[in-house]
């Protein structure tokens, strides 16, 4: 399978502990995005990179959230003292343009449970 | 903060209906506007890309029009079917990574 990979697939942690979600993208796709979905939401925008270089991070919602993605290959989206309302669904997207109006291309999701 | 607005929230069809979902978006500043079909368990998968005025896209069933002037699309399908459940979402493309609504459900009963 050449999709857009994402582990683990789901994740049950207790309150304060760190988290991390890998994202594998298809492979030639310079650009890759995290979102996050809440329950009765859309995607909401996290962050994204262009090849190794994370061109937006103000959108992550705290400082207790981090990404990178060192090789311009796979990325990784820490969480750090997780809180209940951290509790989502983290999605990876990548795209194969520069350009930007190109379709993006998800992962299945990393779905966050914080006890 | 941009705005994209969804109606309706869900949906409930018999198959065989033909129904619509409407999307508004800011009128300044567009680049694009995509639509995504996202099934339960699954991972969101584009419908259209749309980045004209006037637009008009067709996959199979799927339709979608666009209107960048007044800031809205539709998305059309013509005789639902069972396997056409799932999340529609729209999503604005403009100075700033693409900006999603809340997604319209649709259920359509057999």
């Amino acid at each position: 399978d050449t999709g857009v990979s994402q582990n683990p697939r789901h994740k049950i942690t207790k309150r304060g502990q760190n988290v991390t979600f890998r994202c594998d993208p298809i492979s030639e796709h310079n650009r890759l995005y995290w979102y996050r979905q809440t329950l009765g939401q859309g995607p909401e925008f996290l962050t994204y990179f262009q090849n190794e270089a994370q061109l937006e991070k103000s959108r992550l919602l705290s400082d207790r959230f981090s990404a990178e993605r060192p090789k311009g290959s796979f990325s990784t989206l820490e969480i750090q003292r997780t809180e209940q309302g951290d509790s989502a669904m983290y999605l990876c997207a990548s795209s194969p343009t520069t350009v930007g109006t190109g379709e993006l291309f998800f992962g299945e999701g990393s779905r966050l449970t914080v006890l | 903060i941009l705005n994209v607005e969804q109606s309706p929230q869900s949906l409930h069809v018999q198959e065989g209906d033909s129904t619509n979902f409407t999307c508004s978006f800011p009128s300044s500043n567009f680049y694009a506007l995509h639509w995504y079909r996202w099934e339960t368990a699954k991972s969101p998968e584009a419908l259209f890309v749309m980045t004209l005025n006037g637009d008009e896209k067709k996959k199979g069933r799927i339709s979608a029009t666009l209107n960048t002037k007044e800031g809205y699309s539709y998305l059309y399908i013509k005789g639902s079917q069972p396997e056409d459940s799932a999340t529609y979402l729209c999503a604005f493309l403009g100075n700033t990574p693409l900006v999603f609504g809340k997604g319209t459900r649709l259920s359509v009963i057999a």
